[in-house]
C-alpha cells in the first residue's frame, strides 16, 4: 500500500535537546512538506521540498531544519532554538505540480 | 494576516440535514481550493477541490461552491452523517510561480453531526 509514514507517533524530549522527526513516503511524489498544528490553529508550513537536495523555508521555519537526500525521505529536526516546540507535526507529499497533498498520521511532540 | 478564514469554529447539525461550512479568502492570486477532513490525532485527508475557473464541483454527498467575486467558498454535505463529525479545513493554493505548491490553510471548523 502506498502512503506516508511518520515516526514516532508520540515523542517526548527535554528542553534544550534537538529531536528529529521521521517522514517517509512511497507514493513516488517529488514534493514533500512539513506542517505544524497547534490547538485551535490551522496548519502552518514549516519547510517544503520540491525535489531532492533542495528545500525552501515556509512561514515558520525558525528553529527547524530539514534535509532531502532521498526522494522518499524528508526528516525534520526541531532544534533547541525553537521556542515553542510542543505541537502536532504533519508531513505531506504531492506530485510535482500536483494539486492535493497527502498527509501522514502525524507526530505529537511534547517538550518536558 | 490570515489569508484564509473559517469564521465558524464549530457547527452542529442533525443527521440527515445539510451541513454548510464556509471559507473566505483575501488573496486574489489563489487559483485552487481544497477541503480536508481531519479526525483527532490523525493527518488530514483530502475531501474535494475546485479550480478557480469553476464555480461548483460535486462528489457524492459533497459539493463545493466558489464565488470568486466575493472571495468565498462553501462545502455542502448532504445528507450529513454522524461519521462526518470531524474538523474541516479549507485550503488555498497560490499561483505564484515557484511557490505554487504551497497551501494556505484556514483554522478549521469542527462539525458535529448528531444522531
Amino acid at each position: 500500500d502506498g502512503g506516508i509514514t511518520q515516526s514516532p507517533k508520540y515523542l517526548f524530549r527535554k528542553e534544550g535537546q534537538n529531536v528529529t522527526l521521521s517522514c517517509e513516503q512511497n507514493l513516488n511524489h517529488d514534493a514533500m512538506y512539513w506542517y505544524r498544528q497547534d490547538p485551535g490553529q490551522g496548519l502552518r508550513l514549516i519547510y517544503y521540498s520540491q525535489i531532492v537536495n533542495d528545500f525552501q523555508k515556509g512561514d515558520i521555519a525558525e528553529g527547524y531544519s530539514v534535509s532531502r537526500e532521498k526522494k522518499e525521505s524528508f526528516p525534520l529536526t526541531v532544534t533547541s532554538a525553537q521556542k515553542n516546540p510542543t505541537a502536532f507535526y504533519l508531513c505531506a507529499s504531492s506530485r510535482t505540480g500536483g494539486d492535493e497533498q497527502f498527509f501522514g498520521p502525524g507526530t505529537r511532540l511534547t517538550v518536558l | 494576516d490570515q489569508q484564509v478564514k473559517q469564521n465558524s469554529p464549530s457547527l452542529s447539525v442533525q443527521e440527515g440535514r445539510i451541513s454548510i461550512l464556509n471559507c473566505d479568502y483575501t488573496n486574489s492570486m489563489f487559483d485552487y481550493f481544497l477541503w480536508y477532513k481531519k479526525y483527532p490525532a490523525e493527518g488530514p485527508t483530502f475531501l474535494i477541490s475546485i479550480s478557480s475557473i469553476k464555480d461548483k464541483n460535486e462528489d457524492g454527498r459533497f459539493t463545493v461552491f466558489l464565488n470568486k467575486s466575493a472571495k468565498h467558498l462553501s462545502l455542502h454535505i448532504v445528507p450529513s452523517q454522524p461519521g462526518d463529525s470531524a474538523v474541516y479545513f479549507c485550503a488555498a493554493r497560490g499561483n505564484s510561480g515557484g511557490s505554487n505548491y504551497k497551501l494556505t490553510f484556514g483554522k478549521g471548523t469542527l462539525l458535529t453531526v448528531n444522531p
